[in-house]
């Protein structure tokens, strides 16, 4: 069974840019969450779809946002970029809920802004 | 305030050895699911192990258990025989909503270092 593949693994962007990243979850998993990782904030939660609604989302401005098409892949954006949004962007799938599956992580998109 | 705190920024260990690894976090849940997760360098994280809170019992997965203490909100992560494989980045995380959602509070990490 194919893991989650995140797309692409590197880019570099300068600020003002937008970017676009995309997320498959495993086959079958209807959950897709995203979480940045940065060496100065950690992991933190950016938002989660489920079967193509936001379910939760996270502390982060409206330039971030994301979507999820009907077969569970999903992109975030992020808009006007800046050099604080560089960092690791890494999705998640699951086939539910935290009370009944595990996250499965991909192996990230590592954005740099310049 | 949901918190998972991670006091061990780095640690060592012998090859053979024991290490544990604390963590401690703040909740007003009644029930919630406690995790590890591990992320080795430049590679994804995964998922070592899970506790949930209403089980008293320690969870294990082979060389990994817990020590849960769910009166003092401690979640200590005990590796046993550490193997070079186990060098990487220990993220202690759990679910601020009881596992309604996806959403994952993590610890800051602790990069462990398994010495041959």
């Amino acid at each position: 069974k194919a893991g989650v593949t995140q797309t692409p693994r590197y880019l570099i962007k300068t600020r003002g840019q937008q970017v676009t990243l995309s997320c498959s979850p495993i086959s079958g998993h209807r959950s897709v969450s995203w979480y940045q990782q940065t060496p100065g904030q950690g992991l933190q939660f950016l938002f989660e779809y489920f079967s193509e609604t936001q379910r939760n989302k996270g502390n982060f401005p409206g330039r971030f946002s994301g979507r999820q098409f009907s077969n569970s892949r999903s992109e975030m954006n992020v808009s006007t970029l800046e050099l604080g949004d560089s960092a690791l962007y890494l999705c998640a799938s699951s086939s539910g809920t935290g009370r009944s599956g595990e996250l499965f992580f991909g192996e990230g998109s590592r954005l740099t802004v310049l | 305030a949901q918190t998972v705190t991670q006091s061990q920024p780095e640690m060592s260990v012998q090859e053979a050895e024991t290490v544990t690894l604390s963590c401690t976090y703040d909740t007003s849940e009644s029930n919630y699911y406690l995790f590890w997760y591990k992320q080795p360098p430049s590679r994804q994280m995964i998922l070592v192990i899970r506790q949930e809170a209403y089980k008293q019992q320690n969870a294990t997965e082979n060389r990994f258990s817990v020590n849960f203490q769910k009166a003092a909100k401690s979640f200590s992560l005990k590796i046993s025989d550490s193997q070079l494989g186990d060098t990487a980045m220990y993220f202690c995380a759990f679910f601020p909503d009881g596992g309604a959602t996806n959403k994952l509070i993590f610890g800051t990490g602790t990069l462990l270092a398994v010495q041959p």
